[in-house]
This record gives C-alpha cells, structure tokens and sequence, in this order.
C-alpha cells in the first residue's frame, strides 16, 4: 500500500530549529521527486521544496538558506530541516510523491499522493 | 511567480445542479515541450489535498467523472456537473509550468 506518515512538528520558538520527516512505503524515494507543502492556518496551499531523483533540491524563496530537504535511502524517508524559524512558518507540513514531466527543468503534473500532514508551529 | 487566480472565493451550490470554478495565471502556461502544467486539488475538511485533474483535462484514477477540467493558455475551469455531498471542500489550482510551482487560493464550494 502506498502511503506517507510525516512527523516531527511541534509547538517550536522563533530562531530554533526542527526536522521533519515523512516515512513512505509502497514505493522508493529514490526513484520518485518528493515534494514538501504546507498550509498556513485557515490559508491555502503552498509548495515548499522538491528533492529530484538525482538528489538536487530547489527550495520557495521564503525558505531558501533556512530550509534543507534530504533523503535517506535506506529507510525510504524524505526529510525537512528546518532552520532559524519565524513565525510565518506556522502551517501544516505535507511530503507529497511530485509527478513530474520529461523535461531538463522542473515541471510538475502535480502531487499525487499526500500525507496526512504535521503541525508546526513557531511561536514564543 | 505565477499568480494563480481563482474565483469565484466562495461557491453555494445545491445538490445536484452544476459549479464552476475559473482559474487565471498572470502568465501563459503553456510550456515549451507543448504541455499545459495546470493541475486541481481537492482538499475535504480535515483532510489531505487529492488531485483530481493534472494537465487541464486529465482525470485521476478513481475521480468521479462529474468532474471535467479545461482551457488553455491563462484561462482554465473546473466544473462538477452535478454536485454531490461529497464534493463539498475547497479546490485549488496549481501551475507546474513555471518556476516555482504556485496554487491559487482555494475555492470554499459549500451545499446551499
């Protein structure tokens, strides 16, 4: 069965530091570009940061230098390291499997599994 | 970024009748390989988002064929043609087009 189980959020102060991670099992992250989105309290939808098959990473902006995604192949888990958070970084995280088109950039069909997300919150 | 603009915010339909939701992007998002990167989600409360359509028009395994996407260039829609209790939630677009990839804000469909 394919499915994603995220953890690692909590209740955090501003300028620390948490690592998420998302489990997945039913297929390899190793052959799939994983993605990590998150939703803001009452907010819509907002993509983060993509781990390519190949290992690169490319991050939004707003969390570039702050943020890293990695893999760990052997326990088939993609996780986020969250650096120096702010208070706008209070949401809900979710590691999604990114389907991605055949091209040298990035272009993406959408994220078509989900996990059931986890709960970060950055507050003092 | 790509501005992703959904409208109506908010849409009361009544069981059975037909809803529309339109997606704008502040950019062409036809990319160069000949593809539109346009995508819809549907988020239920208190659940994880679903894809329901990815590349304007094509439908995920196990969505109900109610739900048919279109457009082209800036301009898509999403319609459900006879809306069901269980459509209710909020539905977003998404381009994968350009860099980085953007949603629109969500549109709340709610039963009247």
């Amino acid at each position: 069965e394919v499915q994603l189980v995220e953890s690692g959020g909590g209740l955090i102060q501003p300028g620390e530091s948490l690592r998420l991670a998302c489990a997945v099992s039913g297929f390899s992250v190793t052959t799939n570009y994983m993605t990590w989105v998150r939703q803001a309290p009452g907010k819509g939808l907002e993509w983060v940061s993509v781990i390519y098959k190949n290992g690169y990473s490319q991050y939004v902006d707003s969390v570039k230098g702050r943020f890293t995604i990695s893999r760990d192949n052997s326990k088939n888990t993609v996780n986020l390291e969250m650096n120096n958070l702010r208070a706008e970084d209070t949401a809900v995280y979710f590691c999604a499997r990114d389907i991605v088109g055949p091209n040298y950039y990035y272009t993406s069909l959408g994220m078509d599994v989900w996990g059931q997300g986890t709960a970060v919150t950055v507050s003092s | 970024d790509v501005v992703m603009t959904q409208s109506p915010l908010s849409l009361p339909v009544t069981l059975g009748q037909p809803a529309s939701i339109s997606c704008r992007s502040s950019q062409s998002l036809v990319y160069s390989d000949g593809n539109t990167y346009l995508n819809w989600f549907q988020q239920r409360p208190g659940q994880s988002p679903r894809r329901l359509i990815y590349k304007v028009s094509n439908r995920d395994s196990g969505v109900p064929d109610r739900f048919s996407g279109s457009g082209s260039g800036t301009d898509f829609t999403l319609k459900i043609s006879r809306v069901e209790a269980e459509d209710v939630g909020v539905y977003y677009c998404m381009q994968g087009s350009q860099w980085p990839p953007t949603f629109g804000r969500g549109t709340k469909v709610e039963i009247k």
